[in-house]
């Protein structure tokens, strides 16, 4: 059981550039979603998914892209890198329920140049 | 819309001292509370959570939190902080659907404190 996955766990863009971060799980869980964390601003959501084929933005969606193909998986792509995007990265998943918690991924940190 | 405060960005107390951690939170509706941690360079980690039941919650690590609805408070504590504690703590809610159209499953984080426990 390993968890939560992402990867990579460092990386280095230039502006413009595009990637895709990857997280998997392994639990079956129904929900998925990505944050940003930030000095001083906490941790933010970008996108989430509540099941295959379902996904839906979160409060700073602009300049990322998501689909949720498979349970499992729930990559999140960046369409051309802005250093305002400079930031780390988490992937988490939890049961579809508002009881249990979440699972978080080792985080992506991420530099745009 | 729902928020959730966590009052003071850093918090250092002297080992083997008591900690407290304060959140509160403005919410329609009953909220589930969580407390979370993160030790650098690594993701949060679960550390305890209200359901219902108790207002003394108790999780790992000898942290504690307490649920006060008229203060809509949850505070973590723990009786005797040590070097290793030290770390960023989050506060999260979690909703019901009818709360403003939240998702189930969603959670909505305090910002963090910055724990320091000093030798």
């Amino acid at each position: 059981n390993a968890g939560v996955t992402q990867t990579p766990k460092f990386q280095v863009l230039k502006t413009g550039q595009s990637m895709t971060l990857q997280c998997a799980q392994d639990m079956n869980h129904e929900y998925m979603s990505w944050y940003r964390q930030d000095p001083g601003m906490g941790l933010r959501l970008i996108h989430y998914s509540v099941g295959a084929g379902i996904t839906d933005q979160g409060e700073v969606p602009n300049g990322y892209n998501v689909s949720r193909s498979t349970t499992e998986d729930f990559p999140l792509r960046l369409l051309s890198a802005a250093p305002s995007q400079t930031s780390v990265y988490f992937c988490a998943s939890s049961y579809q329920t508002r009881a249990d918690e979440a699972f978080f991924g080792q985080g992506t940190r991420l530099t745009v140049v | 819309a729902q928020s959730v405060a966590q009052p003071e960005d850093q918090v250092n107390v002297a080992e083997g001292n008591p900690l407290t951690v304060k959140c509160t939170y403005s919410v329609s509706g009953n909220p589930y509370l969580f407390w979370y941690v993160q030790y650098p360079n690594r993701g949060l980690q679960f550390l305890l959570k209200y359901i219902t039941g108790d207002n003394l919650v108790k999780g790992s690590y000898g942290f504690e939190a307490e649920f006060n609805k008229s203060q809509t408070s949850f505070h973590l504590k723990n009786p005797s902080a040590l070097v290793s504690d030290s770390a960023l703590y989050f506060c999260a809610v979690s909703l019901t659907p009818a709360d403003r159209g939240s998702t189930l499953g969603r959670l909505y984080f305090g910002r963090g404190t910055q724990l320091t426990v000093w030798p």
